[in-house]
């Protein structure tokens, strides 16, 4: 079975620094994987996704997230975090077997301290 | 570009009653809609799979007699929730993708508020 883990509910980082929410996954066949952001009451925005080639993948927003196959890890990155970087992240994936359905994360809460 | 629009943003209606959400792909063609529900500090959960001209796959546990789902157009998709119940109050969330490929990115709209009295 498909699926998805996040294994931190919140992420708190200051403002300047780095940033990293994990995302773990698991498929059968090769992973398409996914990467949006929430803010309060809005819909998601797509940020970044990984389909094939090189492990790293830039997004929006200056996110970018690096495939590790051999982890099944798809972790979301950004050099310097922003106040307004402060939402909720998830991480998805949807398996090449067939189905086009995104299995989604439970989500992460990013606060970025000022 | 790929933007998705919902409306309404907010509904509050009383138990009952039937709610239409509309979902509409406004520059590009989609030949595949999505719907979420989302319940406060979850997950999305996958609804239905709506395919443009023909029935919607829903997903196990979903009752479809409930929540109607027509995709007459490849830029629009609407969610009727029938006979509302206060249980059914959620953030319902419809995503668009351009093409039945699998690699394809889903666009999701801003999201509806539905209230049940």
């Amino acid at each position: 079975a498909q699926s998805v883990a996040q294994p931190e509910d919140q992420v708190n980082v200051a403002e300047g620094n780095p940033l990293t929410v994990k995302c773990t996954y698991s498929v059968s066949g090769n992973p398409y994987l996914f990467w949006y952001v929430q803010y309060p009451n809005r819909g998601l925005q797509f940020l970044l996704k990984y389909i094939t080639g090189d492990n790293l993948v830039k997004g929006s927003y200056g996110f970018e997230a690096e495939f590790n196959k051999s982890q099944t890890s798809f972790h979301l990155k950004k050099p310097s975090a922003l106040v307004s970087d402060s939402a909720l992240y998830f991480c998805a994936v949807r398996g090449s077997n067939g189905t086009n359905k995104l299995i989604f994360g439970t989500g992460t809460l990013l606060a970025v301290q000022p | 570009g790929a933007v998705v629009s919902q409306h309404p943003s907010w509904v509050i209606c009383k138990s009952g009653t039937s709610v239409k959400i509309e979902c509409r792909s406004l520059d590009f063609q989609a030949t595949t809609m999505f719907w979420y529900r989302q319940f406060p500090k979850q997950s999305l959960m996958l609804m239905a799979t709506s395919n443009e001209g023909s029935k919607a796959t829903y997903e196990q546990g979903v009752e479809k007699d409930k929540f109607l789902i027509n995709h007459a157009s490849l830029t629009l998709s609407t969610l009727t929730v029938t006979s509302a119940h206060p249980e059914d109050s959620s953030f319902y969330i419809c995503s668009a993708s351009t093409l039945a490929e699998i690699t394809d990115t889903q666009y999701f709209g801003p999201g509806t508020r539905l209230t049940v009295l």
